[in-house]
Order: C-alpha cells, then sequence, then structure tokens
C-alpha cells in the first residue's frame, strides 16, 4: 500500500518559471512533511518541511502548501533556476514514530536554460 | 560539523555473500535510520536504531540485521544476498530529544548483486 502518492513522476520547466509538485498521503496519523532534494550520486537533502497547523510555509524561493482537508500537500519552486535540476521526493511520518519516514516515488525536475 | 558519513561508497557482491555497511551519524545526533533505495525508485525505511537497539523496522525480512555502537554509529548486515538487494543504501540520523522529526541523510552506499 502506497502511503504517499506524488505527481508528476517527471517535470520540465523553463528558467525563471514555477516548478510544481503534488503529494497525497493516506494516513491521518501523519503530522510532519518534509521535501527532500536529490541530486544523482547524492543522499537526499532536507529542503523545507511543514506541519499540520500551518496551511503554508515558506522558505526564499521554496514553499510548501497543505491542504489537511485534502491530504495533500504541493511543493512550489519560485524562479526555477538549472541548478535545482534534481530529483524531488516528498514525505511523511508520525511524531509518535519518530524517525519512519514515508517517501513518494519522486519527481524529476529539469529547469531549462 | 562532519555530517553523516557512510562507507564504502560503493560495494559489488555475488549471489548468497554477506555485506556490511557502515555510516556514522551527525555530530550530536543519537538516532540511526537505514533506507534502501532503489533505482528510479523514493527510499523506503529499514530499520532505525536507538540507544544501541533496533527500535523499529519497516517491511524487510530479518537477513536484514544491525547493530548501533556506543558512539551511535551503525552497521547494518545483510545476509544471503538477492539480486533484487542491489540498491543505494542511506543512513539517516537525527536527535532524539531534540524532536526526531528532522533527518540528515549521508551519501548512500550502492550496493551491486551479482
Amino acid at each position: 500500500q502506497q502511503q504517499v502518492k506524488q505527481s508528476p513522476q517527471s517535470l520540465i520547466v523553463q528558467k525563471g518559471g514555477i516548478s510544481i509538485i503534488n503529494c497525497a498521503y493516506e494516513n491521518t496519523a501523519f503530522d510532519y512533511f518534509p521535501w527532500y532534494q536529490q541530486f544523482p550520486g547524492k543522499g537526499p537533502a532536507l529542503l523545507i518541511a511543514i506541519r499540520p497547523d500551518v496551511s503554508e510555509k515558506k522558505e526564499g524561493r521554496f514553499t510548501i502548501s497543505f491542504n489537511k482537508s485534502a491530504k495533500q500537500f504541493s511543493l512550489h519552486i519560485m524562479d526555477s533556476q538549472p541548478g535545482d535540476s534534481a530529483t524531488y521526493f516528498c514525505a511523511a511520518s508520525k511524531s509518535s514514530n519518530t524517525g519512519k519516514l514515508i517517501f513518494g516515488q519522486g519527481t524529476t525536475l529539469q529547469v531549462k536554460p | 560539523d562532519a555530517g553523516v558519513t557512510q562507507s564504502p561508497t560503493h560495494l559489488i557482491k555475488t549471489r548468497g555473500q554477506q555485506v556490511t555497511l557502515r555510516c556514522s551519524p551527525k555530530s550530536g545526533h543519537d538516532t540511526v535510520s537505514w533506507y534502501q533505495q532503489a533505482l528510479g525508485q523514493g527510499p523506503q525505511f529499514i530499520f532505525q536504531y536507538y540507544e544501541e537497539e533496533e527500535r523499529q523496522r519497516g517491511n524487510f525480512p530479518d537477513r536484514f540485521s544491525g547493530h548501533q555502537f556506543p558512539n551511535y554509529s551503525s552497521e547494518p548486515n545483510v545476509n544471503a544476498l538477492l539480486l533484487g538487494d542491489s540498491a543505494l543504501y542511506l543512513c539517516a540520523s537525527t536527535w532524539d530529544r531534540g524532536g526526531g522529526d528532522t533527518q540528515y541523510f549521508g551519501p548512500g552506499t550502492r550496493l551491486t548483486v551479482l
């Protein structure tokens, strides 16, 4: 059973554009939702994370939008740059189950110059 | 401040062999989790170690086992390797008393089973 579904599988955006990646979760007990960025040959790096008590969190060009009722959250990358080209993973976990992250399948983002 | 370190970078084994991976957590972290990432997939949780014991386990057979040492480093073992065990093995660390949510990943060990 896939508990976190991510879409799209791949995304191509022009430089300066907005990249949007979506995730949906099933388990209402999840209360921590991070996004990770992974470059080829590297481990995932934490980008930004949100908890269900807020509907949006912004850090620089990266914004998470969270919709608790729809059990969905999304990552928006504003002013996308070629250096943002990477694979992005959403994840979810329960505070009571510290450390067990359930990951989405990943989105490969290509930002064209 | 050193981040999460893993060794070796790459490993090539044959079916039926055993492999041991190594991870040193980020300074100040006491909890180590292991994930398996197949090519083109998201990481899947294998198990987590805290206070030198396995605290949680994902849906992996008991061919996957491991240890955590007093210095918080961790060494998982995979016995009777199968072709399907070929993957990137990721170690992630966190500080349990700090909430434990934010996990930092190492660069991974690429295991190829022939």
